[in-house]
């Protein structure tokens, strides 16, 4: 158990909604990333807060969006959802130093 | 650039059988680590290993071992006498030490036939 817990674990939608997915992370860990993980495109970064600020951004489209909240949670917005959005959605933390990083479980995002 | 190259797509052994899964990557930096994940069929990703770039020992746990040589940008990952439970998609990941991104291989998918 990485401690990094993730909600919803499944999630079918239509296309053109939008979603929230939700990342509470391990106890005093500053840190979240988000990745997409789709059949044909592997595992993408997406995005890195660090306290509640922006630090790195990948491949992240711009319907979509995330943020990180005081308590250290963090939020994964997708919007105008199309087929090719689904996917399993990590969320992760990091620790020691940011030089390794805890996966939750994932969410596993399903547009139809 | 960092790029990470897992060249095996797909590996079948059968139960007991010694596999090696390999891993070569890409950076200009002196200062980087690299990981290993498992990714069992219930999907979520398990951290197994960390190694910095300055360590190039041998690191053995249990059945696993892994293999870091930097004169060929390698970092392979053994399991012996493996098990069903073996049975994974496992990833290759290197960082830069001051990087925030994690780079990922694609993966190699592992069935361990009982």
């Amino acid at each position: 158990d990485s401690g990094v817990t993730q909600t919803p674990k499944h999630l079918i939608t239509a296309t053109g909604q939008r979603v929230t997915l939700r990342c509470s992370p391990r106890s005093g860990d500053l840190s979240v990333y988000w990745y997409q993980q789709s059949l044909d495109q592997g595992l993408q970064f997406l995005i890195q807060y660090y306290n509640g600020e922006e630090r790195a951004k990948g491949n992240i489209l711009e319907r979509f969006s995330a943020q990180q909240f005081p308590d250290l949670h963090s939020e994964l917005n997708l919007s105008s959802l199309e087929l090719g959005d689904s996917a399993l959605y990590f969320c992760a933390n990091s620790v020691e130093g940011g030089n390794t990083i805890y996966f939750g479980e994932g969410s596993w995002l399903t547009v139809v | 650039a960092q790029k990470v190259t897992q060249a095996q797509t797909e590996i079948s052994v059968v139960e007991k059988e010694d596999v090696t899964l390999d891993c070569v990557y890409e950076t200009r930096d002196t200062t980087y680590y690299l990981f290993w994940y498992k990714q069992p069929p219930s999907g979520e990703l398990v951290f197994l290993i960390r190694r910095n770039s300055f360590d190039e020992q041998n690191e053995i746990s249990g059945r696993y071992s892994w293999n870091f040589q930097k004169s060929t940008s390698s970092f392979n990952f053994t399991i012996t006498a493996s098990q069903v439970v073996d049975s994974a998609v496992y990833f290759c990941a290197l960082i830069k030490n001051t990087g925030n991104q994690f780079y990922f291989g694609t993966g190699t998918s592992l069935t361990v036939i009982p």
